[in-house]
């Protein structure tokens, strides 16, 4: 089937603006994670969802960072007043227990904040 | 602490040979998995091969086995017959109890003609 989906591929925004990313898990997946991944990097865990539960907020950097999920589908992450070092490309994943809990990638968003 | 530590920034293997990629981690959970990733200049993450802590033998998918030695806390990657298509980044991966991926800082493998 379809693989995580992500949008948009790129995102250029001003200093204190405000920017929403979407993520499309795979379908059927009961988990999603949001990951940032700075230049030259590994990725750090931000945000899980699991199910209906609460959400594991325990990455986020800060208050500006937030995001939600409805049900088992889609979620957005929204950074407000964004500043220049949020310039990361953000990754989504979904995994389901079912397959051994591997976690499956999207493609990214690349936020650049000028 | 750092929970997953990768020693090489970078690597050089010649094409059709094979390449060890170090990884070591950090957990006192009993239970936990071990995952390796490959990015691509492209940026897209690709899972590469996954080992569980009660495995008892190592994995192996294709080209790709995992070196499992749990009691040195190490998980490396061994890819065999390099081929210029492996050129990327190689990240290690950990899931303990928290079920989020803490990740190392990469290996960057270069395969030479």
């Amino acid at each position: 089937g379809a693989g995580v989906s992500q949008s948009p591929s790129n995102k250029v925004t001003e200093k204190g603006k405000d920017v929403e990313l979407r993520c499309d898990p795979i379908s059927g997946h009961t988990a999603l994670y949001w990951y940032r991944q700075r230049l030259g990097q590994g990725l750090e865990f931000l945000i899980y969802f699991q199910g209906n539960s609460a959400p594991d907020k325990s990455g986020l950097p800060s208050d500006r960072f937030s995001a939600e999920r409805t049900g088992e589908s889609v979620s957005t992450l929204t950074i407000q007043r964004t500043q220049q070092e949020d310039s990361a490309v953000y990754l989504c994943a979904s995994d389901s227990w079912e397959d051994r809990a591997i976690q499956y990638f999207g493609a990214g968003t690349r936020l650049s904040v000028l | 602490a750092q929970k997953i530590t990768q020693t090489q920034p970078g690597m050089f293997v010649q094409e059709k040979e094979a390449v060890t990629l170090d990884c070591t981690y950090d957990t006192s959970d009993q239970s936990y998995g071990l995952f390796w990733y490959k990015q691509p200049s492209s940026g897209e993450m690709i899972f590469l091969i996954y080992q569980g802590s009660y495995d008892e033998q190592n994995a192996t998918e294709g080209r790709y086995s995992l070196n499992f030695q749990k009691a040195r806390k190490s998980a490396n990657l061994v890819i065999s017959a390099s081929q210029l298509g492996d050129s990327a980044m190689y990240f290690c991966a950990m899931r303990d109890a928290g079920n989020m991926l803490t990740f190392g800082g990469g290996t960057r493998l270069m395969v030479k003609p």
